[in-house]
């Protein structure tokens, strides 16, 4: 299947920084992304689709100012976490929708970021 | 929205024995159900999807049943093996939906525990 990186796999920071995670398509282009959180022992729950060129579409209870979704270019979506706390201390997951040479679309996931705000 | 529901949500079984997994779905319009096998601590992955248009779908020891009418979709996976063990996640995709298209909405998951 098709390859989504994602950066940094792991992620320790301090309350009230700022966390930048990075998530890219490497063999194929994604016009959408999408960003997920998972809690332990938990599903993964949506956050955010992101648009490439436009503005990301938020689901409901998600804060856009602290969760900044920036999709510049085809294969790059970036997920800011600002102003981190604790309570944001999760695994981060990106996604991304390839068509395949069958004319199916599948989705791909990156690997993960965990993030611990201490 | 889709609303789906994913049973049980654990499941241990003796090694070589099968393992059935249950998800039902509420939106109709629903046409692409993914299973994806997720190990602690690394990322979801693909192991067979099948859409509305076809009943059933194979790959060697796995296999996905749908039933449009009854609105529910199931992972088979034959002489379970212990590196089968994982939690499994059903998901459901419908039709394009303007901003939100073709989001994939989650099971909560059943961890399988194949036991040697």
């Amino acid at each position: 299947g098709a390859v989504v990186s994602q950066h940094p796999s792991r992620v320790i920071c301090k309350s009230g920084t700022s966390v930048k995670i990075e998530c890219r398509s490497l063999d194929f282009q994604a016009t959408t992304m999408f960003w997920y959180r998972q809690f332990p022992k938990q599903s993964l729950m949506l956050m955010a689709t992101s648009n490439e060129g436009s503005k990301a579409t938020y689901e409901q209870g998600v804060e856009k100012d602290k969760f900044l979704i920036n999709h510049a270019s085809l294969t790059l979506s970036t997920l800011t976490v600002t102003s981190a706390h604790p309570e944001d201390s999760s695994f981060y997951i990106c996604s991304a929708r390839d068509w395949t040479s069958g004319g199916t679309v599948k989705q791909f996931f990156g690997p993960g970021t965990r993030l611990t705000v201490l | 929205g889709e609303n789906v529901e994913q049973h049980p949500s654990t499941l241990s079984v003796q090694e070589g024995d099968s393992a059935v997994i249950k998800c039902t779905y509420s939106d109709s319009a629903s046409n692409y159900f993914p299973w994806y096998k997720q190990e602690l601590g690394k990322r979801p992955q693909l192991i067979i999807d099948i859409r509305s248009n076809v009943g059933e779908k194979k790959d060697q020891r796995i296999a996905v049943t749908l039933n449009k009418t009854a609105k529910h979709f199931s992972l088979h996976i034959t002489e379970t093996q212990p590196e089968d063990s994982a939690v499994y996640f059903c998901a459901a995709s419908g039709a394009y939906s303007g901003a939100g298209s073709y989001q994939l909405t989650f099971g909560k998951g059943t961890k399988l525990s194949v036991i040697p």
